[in-house]
Parts: structure tokens; C-alpha cells; sequence
């Protein structure tokens, strides 16, 4: 059965700290692959996604996350996490011979001032 | 409209009776995916629509969940015989397309609390 596990359910940095959450998913063929953020009190929204091309994507506000298929993994980076920061993260995966999207079980991150 | 709108935001219910959560695409958007977001689970997939039809039901968790989508638009998922367990945010998103390049759009979710 298709899965996505985020091996962090919590995690809390101080400001300035880098930042890397992981994601396995396990699906065999094409998968797309998306990072989503949800700050409090606020929409889910989308941080990056990844579906084909280079394995190093680019998202918003300094995000940045690799797939790397030898793994089945697309772990999410930031070199150096904000206050702001501070939300519930969930990774997900699109198969196109299922047509599901299933995300993960998610990783709140906690960033101290 | 402007964005994913669900209704109701917040609902409170006593065991047993039965809820509808409604939920607005964007318009155009043919896509359409329940989720449920629950302490501790994450978001649990549970159906999702192209156009009317949904190709796969099988993330609804029992037989007393059910959804159905009308003119291409408009959702709603009828919780029957509401239980305890099934307190949770339901989120709603669309997109344009089904999968691939097509971004997610989610509403702001309908936060069920049974009694």
C-alpha cells in the first residue's frame, strides 16, 4: 500500500538553526512530491513540490528540499529557521497510477527566540 | 469564489446524530479531496472527485461516511451516526486538474466535535 512517513513528529531549534525534516514515501513508478505548510490558525498552503527534472527544488521563504529516488525519500531543508518558522510541516505524495494523494503524518517545528 | 469555502466552520454534535459538511471548489477546479486532519494522525486521506465521480472511496473509514459531488461543483460528506472518534477537522482542497502540475487548494477545514 502506498505510504508517506515523516520521521520527526516533533521537533524544536532555536533561531538561526538549520533545519532538515525527513520524508520516505513508498510507491514504486512516477510519484510527484509536495511539501505543505500550515501556520497557526491558517490554511494548509503549499511550500515546494518536485516532479521531475532536478532532484533539488526550491520553494518559498528559503525552503529547499531533494528528492533522491535511490532512497524514496524528499527531505525538506532550511538553512536557517525564523520565529516565523514555527508550524506544523506535512509532506506528501501524488501517484499517478492511483491518483491519490496521501500525505504524512506531519512534524510540527517549534523555533525559539 | 476567491478560495476553497467550507461550511460549517465548527460543529458541534451529539453521538449518534448524523452531520453534512459542505465544501465550495474553486470554480473551475475539477479536483476535489476530503481529508481529515486528527490529533496525532495527520491528514488522512478519505475520497477524492474528478468531476462527479469518485474513482476511489477507499480511504472513507466506515460505511457511515459517504460524499457526493454536484455538478462538478459543490461537495458534501454526510457523516451518519456520528461517534466520538470521529471529532476532527475536515479539510476540503481543489484543484484544477487531478494530481501532477496542479496545485492543491484547501479551505480552512469544518472542525466536528461529537459529544
Amino acid at each position: 500500500a502506498q505510504s508517506v512517513s515523516q520521521h520527526n513528529h516533533h521537533v524544536i531549534l532555536s533561531e538561526a538553526a538549520s533545519l532538515e525534516l525527513g520524508c520516505n514515501y513508498s510507491y514504486g513508478g512516477t510519484v510527484n512530491l509536495f511539501w505543505y505548510v500550515q501556520y497557526p490558525g491558517q490554511h494548509l498552503q503549499l511550500l515546494l513540490k518536485y516532479f521531475s527534472g532536478d532532484p533539488l527544488v526550491k520553494g518559498i521563504k528559503g525552503f529547499e528540499a531533494e528528492f533522491i529516488k535511490s532512497k524514496f525519500s524528499f527531505n525538506l531543508r532550511k538553512p536557517s529557521v525564523q520565529w516565523s518558522d514555527t508550524a506544523e510541516y506535512f509532506c506528501a505524495a501524488y501517484s499517478g497510477n492511483t491518483g491519490k494523494l496521501i500525505f504524512g503524518q506531519g512534524t510540527t517545528l517549534q523555533v525559539k527566540p | 469564489g476567491a478560495g476553497v469555502s467550507q461550511s460549517p466552520s465548527n460543529k458541534v454534535t451529539e453521538k449518534g446524530k448524523d452531520v453534512e459538511l459542505r465544501c465550495d471548489p474553486i470554480s473551475g477546479h475539477t479536483a476535489l479531496y476530503w481529508y481529515r486532519q486528527s490529533l496525532g494522525q495527520g491528514l488522512e486521506f478519505l475520497i477524492y472527485f474528478q468531476g462527479n465521480s469518485a474513482p476511489d472511496k477507499s480511504g472513507l473509514p466506515s460505511d457511515r461516511f459517504s460524499a457526493e459531488r454536484t455538478g462538478g461543483s459543490v461537495s458534501t460528506l454526510t457523516i451518519q451516526r456520528t461517534q466520538q472518534e470521529d471529532s476532527a477537522v475536515y479539510l476540503c482542497a481543489s484543484s484544477f486538474a487531478q494530481g501532477t502540475n496542479e496545485k492543491l487548494f484547501f479551505g480552512s477545514g469544518t472542525q466536528l466535535s461529537v459529544l
